[in-house]
């Protein structure tokens, strides 16, 4: 699986968007963009993935830029509840095996108030 | 919705005792993955089932197996238990397996070995 940088941590003002950058310049064609959470020792928090195209759910929006190298979660409204670890995760379908998802360092994300 | 359940919660045990995480899938979910999770870590693949067959290994000491059963539960046992196991163990499920399913986590055990 390609890997991932992300800052290791960043702020954000309550109520603006928080918009969280991932860099997978070695992503390839088959490898989807993960985004989870973990608030303190829960279990991770799928938020959203996507392929090529963006995505938008009730949680957050994923941009993924054309070249596919960088992707950007972006939290419309952030809340207090929304400070957690972000992770960004490229995955890929072997074909031949349950791929487990490859954690990386993560971007702690801090919502002031 | 039902999410992934894993027991017991909490789990104290000594050095050399063995140990056994059990997990129940999100109902229809035929894939399950273990993670560990060490203080100040971030989580690490271990193994991964799908239909009841290894699919996947990790990072899974030698000491550690595991299954997943006819009901799609799995259990992950550890034996000869060591200090550095002392860990928060994340059961996660999927149906099917590949980059497009989403693989959702249950809330971990707590493992301390002392």
């Amino acid at each position: 699986d390609a890997k991932t940088t992300q800052p290791p941590s960043m702020d954000c003002a309550e109520g603006r968007a928080a918009n969280l950058p991932c860099n997978h310049s070695t992503i390839s064609g088959n490898e989807y963009v993960y985004w989870y959470r973990q608030i303190h020792s829960q279990g991770p928090q799928y938020i959203i993935h996507g392929l090529k195209n963006n995505e938008t759910n009730e949680m957050a929006s994923l941009i993924i830029t054309e070249d596919r190298k960088s992707s950007t979660l972006i939290l419309p409204h952030a809340t207090l509840r929304d400070t957690a670890v972000y992770y960004c995760i490229v995955s890929s379908y072997s074909g031949g095996g349950a791929d487990g998802l490859t954690f990386g360092k993560g971007t702690h994300l801090i919502i002031q108030p | 919705a039902a999410g992934v359940i894993q027991s017991p919660r909490h789990l104290i045990k000594e050095k050399r005792e063995t140990a056994t995480l059990k997990c129940y899938p999100i109902p229809r979910h035929d894939t399950v993955y273990w993670y560990q999770q060490g203080p100040g870590q971030d989580p690490q693949f271990l193994i991964s089932f799908y239909e009841k067959m290894q699919s996947d290994k990790g990072s899974i000491p030698d000491r550690f197996s595991a299954q997943q059963f006819s009901d799609y539960h799995s259990e992950l046992n550890m034996s000869s238990l060591e200090l550095g196991d002392s860990a928060l163990y994340f059961c996660a499920s999927s149906l099917g397996r590949g980059g497009w399913n989403t693989i959702y986590f249950g809330e971990g055990s707590w493992l301390t070995v002392v």
